[in-house]
C-alpha cells in the first residue's frame, strides 16, 4: 500500500516555464519535506512543512515555492525552471521532525 | 555545520559474504540516525533508525550500530544477496532547538556479485 505518492513520476519541462510537483501521504503525519536529489549527491532538504508551519531552508533558492492545503497534499512549485534544478525531488513524511522519515518515489525532473 | 561521511564510496562483494558500511559524523548531538536504502532512480526506502539512546538496532539480515561518543555508525549485513545491490545512505537529525532536520551523507554503492 503506498502511504507516500509522488506525481508524476517523470516530469519534462522547459527552460524557464512554471512546473508542479505532487506529494500525497496516507499516513496522516504532521510533518512534509521536500528535498532535491543531484545525481551521486545526498539528498538535500528544500524546506519543510509542521502541519500549516513553513519551514524554508536558508540556501533554498526563492525559485523554489511550496504550498500544503491539507495533511494530506504538499505540492513544490519552481516558477522558472533553469537547467541546474534537473534533479530528482523527494517528498518526505514523519509525525515530527526528529522521527523517522517515510519517503515517497520521487519525481525526476528534466528541464529542457 | 553537521558533516556526514561514508566510506567507501562504492563497494562490490561477492554473494553470500558478510559486509559493514561504515557512517561518521562530526556534531554527536543527535537525536538519531536512520540508514536508507536507494535503488536506482527511485525514492529512499527507510532500513533502520536508532535512536541517539540506543547503540544498535535490528532487522533481519541488518543490523545497525551507533558509538555516540565517537561519531560513528556501521551498517552490517549478514549473507549478501544480489538483490541487496543499492545505494546505502546514513543520516542524522541533529539537536538543534526547533528545527531539526536530516543531514545525508554522500552514500555508499553496493554492488554483489553473484
Amino acid at each position: 500500500d503506498a502511504m507516500v505518492i509522488q506525481n508524476p513520476r517523470y516530469q519534462v519541462t522547459q527552460f524557464g516555464k512554471p512546473v508542479t510537483l505532487s506529494c500525497s501521504q496516507t499516513l496522516n503525519h504532521n510533518v512534509m519535506y521536500w528535498y532535491q536529489q543531484k545525481s551521486s549527491q545526498a539528498p538535500k532538504l528544500l524546506f519543510h512543512y509542521y502541519d500549516k508551519d513553513f519551514n524554508n531552508e536558508a540556501d533554498t533558492p526563492d525559485n523554489f515555492q511550496s504550498r500544503r492545503p491539507n495533511t494530506s497534499f504538499c505540492f513544490l512549485d519552481i516558477r522558472s525552471p533553469g537547467l541546474g534544478d534537473a534533479a530528482m525531488y523527494l517528498c518526505a513524511t514523519s509525525t515530527g521532525v526528529s522521527y523517522e522519515q517515510y519517503f515517497g518515489p520521487g519525481t525526476r525532473l528534466t528541464v529542457t | 555545520k553537521q558533516e556526514v561521511t561514508q566510506i567507501p564510496a562504492a563497494l562490490s562483494v561477492p554473494e553470500g559474504e558478510n559486509l559493514v558500511l561504515n557512517c561518521s559524523f562530526t556534531d554527536s548531538a543527535i537525536y538519531n540516525l536512520q540508514w536508507f536504502r536507494q535503488d536506482p532512480g527511485k525514492g529512499l526506502t527507510s532500513l533502520l533508525l536508532i535512536q541517539s539512546s540506543q547503540r544498535e538496532q535490528t532487522s533481519g539480515r541488518l543490523n545497525a550500530s551507533l558509538d555516540k561518543s565517537s561519531g560513528r555508525s556501521t551498517l552490517y549485513i549478514a549473507a549478501s544477496q544480489p538483490g541487496d545491490s543499492a545505494t546505502y545512505l546514513c543520516a542524522v537529525t541533529l539537536q538543534t532547538g526547533g528545527n531539526e532536520k536530516l543531514t545525508f551523507g554522500t552514500g555508499t554503492r553496493l554492488t554483489i556479485i553473484p
